[in-house]
């Protein structure tokens, strides 16, 4: 049974990181790219960012870029998200999510996701 | 970039069909493949539909997804609406930089 479990969300001051972490399990994880989505209270969903099998691509939306970092580890199947200079506007829940297949970004499953606050 | 438009809101009677489209901004709806999530409150979304068409196991018959190349849209559809459909439900694609576009969500209500 595929198993996505994502932690490291907490209170954080502007300005301040976190290390956001997905541990996986129930699939090859290495066949598979993976991505970090984020929800906004009260609002839709929103990619954040996304790496491919082997760690030699990463994509990131324009309001992380530069601020946020996506890592992977095959052989413990775990992704990360390392979040820097932490704006109020990131606060959300963050949800770790597995890409069914190469050349269709499609999420086929979810972590429970991991609460982040980012206030002073 | 593109972006999705989805209704903020539709309701529909329990056993009817309810219908909630998302409308692409600017290329071909066609030319990317559509997904579909349930969220309810507190919980991860979970996909419905995938590939603008396709259900994933263990999702009923009820749900269906297409397609409109002359509206451009998208379009889900429940039918035989049961009261646990009540959810909200995200459309979502992607560009042809791996990058996942959602739309902004529409909350069913089965009245």
């Amino acid at each position: 049974e595929v198993h996505l479990e994502d932690s490291g969300g907490g209170l954080v001051k502007p300005g301040g990181s976190l290390r956001l972490s997905c541990e996986t399990s129930g699939f090859m994880f290495v066949t598979h790219y993976m991505a970090w989505v984020r929800q906004i209270p009260g609002k839709g969903l929103e990619w954040v960012s996304t790496i491919s099998t082997s760690s030699s691509y990463e994509y990131y939306a324009d309001s992380v870029k530069g601020r946020f970092s996506i890592s992977r580890d095959n052989p413990k199947g775990s992704v990360f998200l390392q979040m820097n200079s932490l704006r109020a506007e990131d606060t959300g829940v963050y949800y770790c999510a597995r890409i069914n297949r190469f050349g269709v970004v499609y999420f086929d499953y979810w972590g429970p996701g991991t609460p982040v606050t980012v206030s002073s | 970039n593109f972006i999705l438009t989805q209704p903020l809101s539709v309701s529909g009677s329990p056993g009817k069909t309810v219908t909630i489209s998302c409308t692409r901004s600017s290329g071909n709806i066609a030319d990317d493949y559509v997904q579909w999530y349930q969220q309810r409150p507190g919980n991860a979304p979970t996909p419905v539909i995938y590939e603008d068409n396709k259900r994933p196991s263990g999702v009923p018959d009820r749900f269906s997804g297409s397609i409109d190349s002359s509206s451009n849209s998208a379009s889900l559809i429940i039918s035989g609406l049961k009261t646990d459909d009540e959810a909200d439900y995200y459309c979502q694609s992607y560009d042809r930089t791996n990058r996942g576009i959602f739309g902004g969500g529409t909350k069913l209500t089965v009245l």
